[in-house]
């Protein structure tokens, strides 16, 4: 079946530093991948999507790539701030209803 | 929230007892979503809807059904409660975003204990 694996440990990084966040999938290929964020209590907030055919996408301070090869995609923000603190979820589109597959989620911590 | 409300934010149940939980928009998007979330798992999709009366199910259906009479609310009904439905509920919508792609966007959420 199609899995989307998150770190499920929290990050924590330094504020300043770059946090690098990773997504990993198996048994599927999918034509794109979102990057969402989420604050406690609340619901995810879409961030960045990166087609198959991109190997990088930036905004702002955040990049994110996309190895089809390897499976996996990783999620950079560069400069962290403690506002960056938060749950970051990657998701797959599933099919042609763009249904979509989440991972679990990692919790970034960005100590002052 | 993307114009998106949910009611209500917070229930309690008792086992047994059937729940409805509501998903309104206000924008006339056509893909409406209903997800549960529960630790250590990513969202699962429970069911969708892709237009009025239109609606299917996702990867965890059972126990669970909803309706779609209009196109502004989507209606998750919990038919017979069970505590393993203890659960954050959310809503979402599908819109394309600002690179022409689809986005979901997403209600506050539901906080639901069932005892």
């Amino acid at each position: 079946s199609q899995k989307i694996e998150q770190n499920s440990e929290a990050l924590n990084i330094q504020e300043g530093k770059t946090a690098t966040l990773t997504c990993n999938y198996t048994n599927y290929s999918p034509a794109y991948l979102q990057w969402y964020r989420q604050d406690p209590g609340r619901g995810p907030v879409f961030l960045l999507l990166i087609r198959e055919n991109e190997k990088e996408k930036r905004k702002e301070r955040l990049k994110v790539t996309f190895d089809t090869t390897l499976k996996q995609s990783l999620f950079h923000i560069t400069a962290s701030q403690p506002a960056d603190s938060a749950t970051y979820l990657c998701a797959l589109v599933r099919d042609s209803n763009y249904q979509l597959i989440w991972g679990a989620g990692t919790k970034l911590i960005i100590k002052p | 929230d993307a114009g998106i409300t949910q009611s209500p934010r917070h229930k309690v149940t008792e086992t047994g007892t059937p729940v409805t939980l509501r998903c309104h928009q206000t924008e006339n998007h056509r893909y409406m979503y209903w997800y549960r979330q529960d630790p250590g798992h990513g969202l699962r999709l429970i069911h969708y809807s892709y237009g009025v009366k239109d609606t299917d199910k996702g990867e965890v259906s059972d126990g669970y059904s909803v309706s779609r009479s209009k196109t502004e609310d989507f209606l998750l009904t919990l038919e017979s409660a069970t505590s393993s439905q203890t659960s954050v509920y959310f809503c979402a919508i599908r819109d394309r975003g600002d690179g022409g792609y689809n986005e979901q966007f997403f209600g506050p959420g539901t906080r639901l204990t069932v005892l």
